[in-house]
């Protein structure tokens, strides 16, 4: 089984503190995604990484930041965390080939910011 | 831009009626629709891609180039299909960023 793993499943941080969101597969993907989840919203891309040290922005990459220093692990980082951030973040990761394949999700991050 | 657009937030059914749940994309190339789904405490997973052309669940979607829709299909609605449903678009290719649309909850009455 596809094994993708958040460092919390529930966040609270205050506004102006630095947020870091860790996640770890186990299936040696090579591209990982991060999404944040709001009700009428869906899914939408904040950064992805289709290689080690390699980022590309997404549909809403403002106030955020990534870092990928090995393969199996995608930080989100929250620089200065504000009310507005306040939402679920869902990792992901797939393989890379000659198609697009399934995403496998974490279970979330419900991070608050007060 | 790629988008995908999903009209309903919500769609309520009764049990053993037909579903059809709408899915509209915009993409300039040739691209890849998938349907994921979230059910209640559950994580975010793939339900079906338009490339398998397969049932799952008794659930099916064919790609229309055409009406550019990829609409998700179920003769008879069970209890256990209320779940939160996502469209998404990816371009051809492992390069390619997913899309998702807002999502549709689907709510089977009993």
């Amino acid at each position: 089984d596809v094994k993708v793993t958040q460092s919390s499943r529930y966040l609270v941080k205050r506004t102006g503190e630095k947020v870091f969101l860790e996640c770890v597969q186990d299936m040696d993907h090579e591209n990982m995604f991060w999404y944040r989840q709001d009700p009428g919203l869906g899914l939408r891309l904040i950064y992805f990484s289709y290689d080690v040290k390699m980022k590309e922005k997404g549909d809403i990459p403002e106030g955020y930041s990534v870092s990928r220093e090995k393969k199996e692990r995608f930080s989100l980082i929250l620089e200065s965390a504000s009310t507005n951030q306040t939402s679920m973040y869902l990792c992901a990761s797939s393989p890379r080939g000659g198609v697009s394949y399934e995403q496998y999700f974490g279970p979330g991050t419900r991070l608050t910011v007060t | 831009a790629q988008r995908v657009t999903q009209p309903e937030k919500l769609l309520s059914v009764f049990k053993g009626a037909p579903v059809e749940l709408k899915c509209n994309y915009s993409y300039s190339g040739s691209p890849e629709l998938f349907w994921y789904v979230q059910y209640s405490r559950q994580r975010l997973q793939l339900l079906l891609r338009h490339i398998s052309r397969e049932s799952i669940k008794g659930f099916t979607a064919d790609l229309n180039k055409g009406e550019t829709s990829f609409h998700l299909k179920k003769p008879f609605a069970q209890e256990e299909d209320s779940a939160m449903y996502y469209c998404a678009l990816s371009g051809f290719g492992g390069y390619q960023k997913v899309t998702f649309g807002i999502g549709t909850k689907l709510q089977v009455i009993p």
